[in-house]
Order: C-alpha cells, then sequence, then structure tokens
C-alpha cells in the first residue's frame, strides 16, 4: 500500500450498535487525524495524535473515541452510534503536524439508521 | 468565535481565470492551506501561505494578506478537470486546521 487506506468504504448502522473505522498509513507520519465532513460545513476536526502513544480532542469530539498504539494506525470508535454521525469520515496525516501539509485517505461514508 | 468563509459556488469558462476568495478570523494565526476535492474524493493539498504575498505554482497561484485576514486562490487557463471544490483552511494557535465550507467550482466549454 501506498499512502493512507481507510476500511470500510461504506457501512449502513443501525442506532446503538458500536463501531470501528480502520485508518493505516505507510508513511511513518508522527501525526494523524480524523475528521467528519458534512454537506454545507467545513471539515471538522474529531481526534488527532501527534505521535504514537499520545490523543488529543479537536473541535466535536464526543460520542467518538481514538487510540494510537503505533505509528500506522489509528482506529475511530463510535461507542453507539447515532443518527447525526451519519457523515464522512476522513482520516488523516501529516509527517510531523504543526504547518505540514496533511495527507487524507479516501474517507469511509457512514449512515446511521 | 473562529470563522473562515468563502463562495459557495463559482462557475468560469474553460480557458479563463478565476479568483475563489477566503477571508478568516481564528484565534491566532500558523498558516493557511488550500486544498483541492474533487466530488467523491479525499482533498488533496494545492498550496501553503504565512507570509503575506503571492506564491505561484503553474497554472496555480495563492495570495495571502493576514492584516486583512484574507487570502485567494487563483486559477489560470481553466480545464474542465479543474471543477472540483477548493478548501480554504486556516492553521489556529493550537496548530489545528479551522476549514471553510468550501467552494464548488463549475467550468463550462
Amino acid at each position: 500500500i501506498a499512502g493512507i487506506t481507510q476500511a470500510p468504504t461504506s457501512q449502513i448502522l443501525a442506532a446503538g450498535r458500536r463501531m470501528t473505522l480502520r485508518c493505516t498509513q505507510d508513511m511513518r507520519h508522527n501525526a494523524m487525524y480524523w475528521y467528519r465532513q458534512d454537506l454545507g460545513l467545513g471539515l471538522r476536526l474529531i481526534h488527532y495524535s501527534n505521535t504514537a502513544g499520545t490523543t488529543g480532542k479537536g473541535e466535536v469530539p464526543d460520542g467518538y473515541s481514538v487510540s494510537r498504539a503505533n505509528t500506522d494506525d489509528f482506529p475511530l470508535t463510535l461507542a453507539s452510534a447515532v443518527p447525526s454521525q451519519t457523515s464522512v469520515y476522513f482520516c488523516a496525516s501529516s509527517e510531523a503536524g504543526g504547518r505540514d501539509e496533511q495527507f487524507f485517505g479516501p474517507g469511509t461514508r457512514l449512515t446511521v439508521l | 468565535g473562529q470563522n473562515i468563509d468563502q463562495p459557495t459556488e463559482m462557475t468560469a469558462t474553460e480557458g479563463a481565470i478565476v479568483q475563489i476568495n477566503c477571508t478568516y478570523q481564528t484565534s491566532g494565526f500558523n498558516g493557511l492551506f488550500w486544498y483541492q476535492q474533487h466530488a467523491g474524493e479525499a482533498p488533496t493539498f494545492l498550496s501553503y501561505n504565512v507570509l503575506d504575498g503571492l506564491e505561484e505554482k503553474g497554472r496555480f497561484s495563492s495570495f495571502l494578506s493576514r492584516s486583512k485576514g484574507y487570502s485567494y486562490l487563483l486559477l489560470k487557463e481553466l480545464q474542465m478537470k479543474d471543477s472540483a471544490s477548493y478548501l480554504c483552511a486556516v492553521m489556529d494557535s493550537n496548530y489545528q486546521l479551522i476549514w471553510g465550507a468550501g467552494t464548488k467550482l463549475i467550468i463550462k466549454p
């Protein structure tokens, strides 16, 4: 693989179910991010990680959790999905965080019914 | 609060020039980014400005005025493949990106 991969590509989920969105990068980037993108709104940061073993909250963290056990993987978990979490989710990474360019994965389209 | 404003939609003709404006109010400033996003795809990086002035990269140029909280992206010699959304994002004092809603650019033959 080259770059960032996300899985699944799309998912329909019943409200109340638990769901983990997967993100893997092979660029050895230190920083990783999870965004959601909704029609008419800008990308909104959910959680981020500046380096393996550390995570931080973004603008809209409620209802989501992340972990960063190693450099390559940054899964996003919805503990109990709600319809307002219907969105397109993008994972991104940058070499060292800060002002570095962010590279985006292809996205996961999630529908919560 | 933090705010990034850009036009929702613009239309231009193939071969012409278009300027997409972005104004911002953020807590701190660590640079301004422009990304391109084709429908159904991921955003891809176009440019980064941290100092005032114009940065040119092929057919695309980006301008920044920090005192005015203003940037624009200039696209020359428009091609049909330039039909996409253009996202303006400002890095705030916490080094987090604050994103505008994007400008959908429609290119007509």
